[in-house]
């Protein structure tokens, strides 16, 4: 089972918002509602901070979102902030012999 | 205070064995299935087992599938992860994770350990 598709950089400014995208297949992604999103530093364990596709766990901050459309779940983080800089990693269920995918990174650089 | 705590890991040779242990604190274990997942230096994340809150069910990724195995132990709070055959491309920092839903599995995790890394190496 392949990774799921994630641009492996993006950058933006303070106070701007990026979006990140996931892209999966209908197997994945687009069939089911167990996508999550995670938050990691550098020699970190992750953090989680959209689960169910567009819920906010308790304590996650109100900029960051969650959504998704067909086999592409997306995560916005607006008003950039320098704490935002880290990698971010999509996740989902799949109905395929491995039943947990995730994407392969996109590392945030807040400029 | 939840926290999960992993131990095991170390240095061993290419085709031995290890077992992996992660402690649980803090919060109602047995209620919470449990999964495994690792972080290869310089690759992204991987699932790689679950077990269903009271053990009677796992899984595990195609990749791992048939050489590791997860447990647990509701009376002590643990889950295992035995690992066999291992393989230099099997070095990786292992995280224990908890799933965030309460008696069915969710695939979100939201309480992670510290980790523990291995390294197969000759």
């Amino acid at each position: 089972q392949s990774a799921l598709t994630q641009p492996a950089s993006i950058s933006g400014s303070p106070g701007q918002s990026i979006t990140i995208s996931c892209t999966g297949t209908t197997s994945d992604v687009g069939g089911y509602k167990y996508v999550s999103w995670y938050q990691q530093y550098p020699g970190k364990a992750p953090k989680l901070i959209i689960y169910e596709v567009s819920n906010r766990p308790s304590g996650v901050s109100y900029r960051f979102s969650g959504s998704k459309s067909g086999n592409t779940a997306s995560l916005t983080i607006s008003g950039l902030q320098t704490e935002d800089e880290a990698d971010y990693y999509c996740s989902s269920y799949s109905n395929t012999d491995t039943l947990l995918i995730f994407g392969g990174g996109t590392k945030l650089t807040v400029l | 205070q939840a926290q999960l705590v992993e131990s095991g890991g170390g240095v061993v040779h290419p085709g031995r064995s290890l077992r992996l242990s992660c402690a649980a604190s803090g919060f109602s274990f047995s209620s919470h299935a449990m999964h495994w997942v690792r972080h290869a230096p310089g690759r992204g994340l991987e699932w790689l087992a679950a077990v269903s809150y009271d053990g009677s069910n796992t899984h595990s990724a195609d990749s791992v599938r048939g050489r590791f195995a997860i447990s647990r132990d509701n009376s002590n709070n643990t889950v295992y992860l035995q690992m066999s055959s291992l393989k230099t491309e099997d070095s990786a920092v292992y995280y224990c994770v908890r799933d965030f839903a309460v008696l069915v599995k969710d695939w979100s995790f939201d309480l992670w350990g510290r980790g523990t890394l291995v390294t197969v190496s000759s």
